[in-house]
């Protein structure tokens, strides 16, 4: 089955500087690939996703790459604000599409700093 | 639309008590998902349903039991807490061929 790696464990940063979260996966099957935003004591939100058929997308300060030939993924943030600060969890797909299942990483602490 | 909703928010039981959480939906989405939540642990699926009156395992199952008999309605039992299940349960939904998951606030349950 699918295994998803998040590093690191806990992230922090100056106010303005980038921000960078990876994750690898092990089933080379999955084809998506979210990443989730959770603050203190709410549910997670995705805020941006990624295909296998793409190497990189891009929201306004968040981007995500995707290398499917090293198995790995990246969350980058730039021009971090405090209002970044929250977990963020990486996930992948593992079902083969047909129940939407998702495999999360363990989750990453962004603590950016005014 | 509310969304994801989850009753109820905070719940406190004995060892051996037993209940039940509620999602519901307002999105028409096929897809429903129970997730616990542990420190240092990310989100860990219970079970899932694709549709009404279906249900399978996810990753961690033991000890839960779920029920789908409404499309908007996704129900976790818990028959007999243990300390063990001591957690914070989200539920979240989906479109049937997406992945896209929408989570609801949570609810966090304490077995003492």
């Amino acid at each position: 089955g699918e295994n998803v790696e998040q590093h690191p464990s806990t992230l922090s940063v100056q106010e303005g500087d980038s921000a960078v979260i990876k994750c690898t996966y092990s089933d080379s099957a999955s084809n998506y690939f979210p990443w989730y935003k959770q603050e203190l004591g709410k549910g997670p939100q995705l805020i941006i996703d990624i295909r296998s058929n793409v190497g990189e997308k891009k929201d306004q300060r968040i981007a995500v790459t995707l290398n499917k030939t090293a198995k790995h993924f990246s969350l980058h943030i730039t021009e971090t604000q405090p209002e970044d600060s929250a977990v963020y969890f990486c996930a992948a797909s593992w079902d083969g599409g047909s129940q939407g299942n998702l495999i999360f990483g363990k989750g990453t602490k962004l603590s950016v700093k005014p | 639309n509310a969304g994801v909703t989850q009753t109820p928010k905070f719940r406190v039981l004995k060892t051996g008590q037993s209940m039940t959480l509620l999602c519901a939906q307002d999105m028409n989405h096929e897809y429903m998902y129970w997730y616990r939540q542990d420190p240092g642990m990310g989100l860990r699926l219970i079970h899932y349903s694709v549709g009404e009156g279906t249900t399978a395992k996810g990753e961690v199952p033991d000890g839960y039991n779920v029920s789908r008999l409404k499309k908007q309605n996704f129900l976790l039992g818990l028959e007999s807490a243990a300390p063990s299940q001591t957690s914070v349960y989200f539920c979240a939904s989906g479109l049937a061929g997406t992945y896209e998951q929408y989570f609801g606030p949570g609810t966090r349950l304490t077995v003492t």
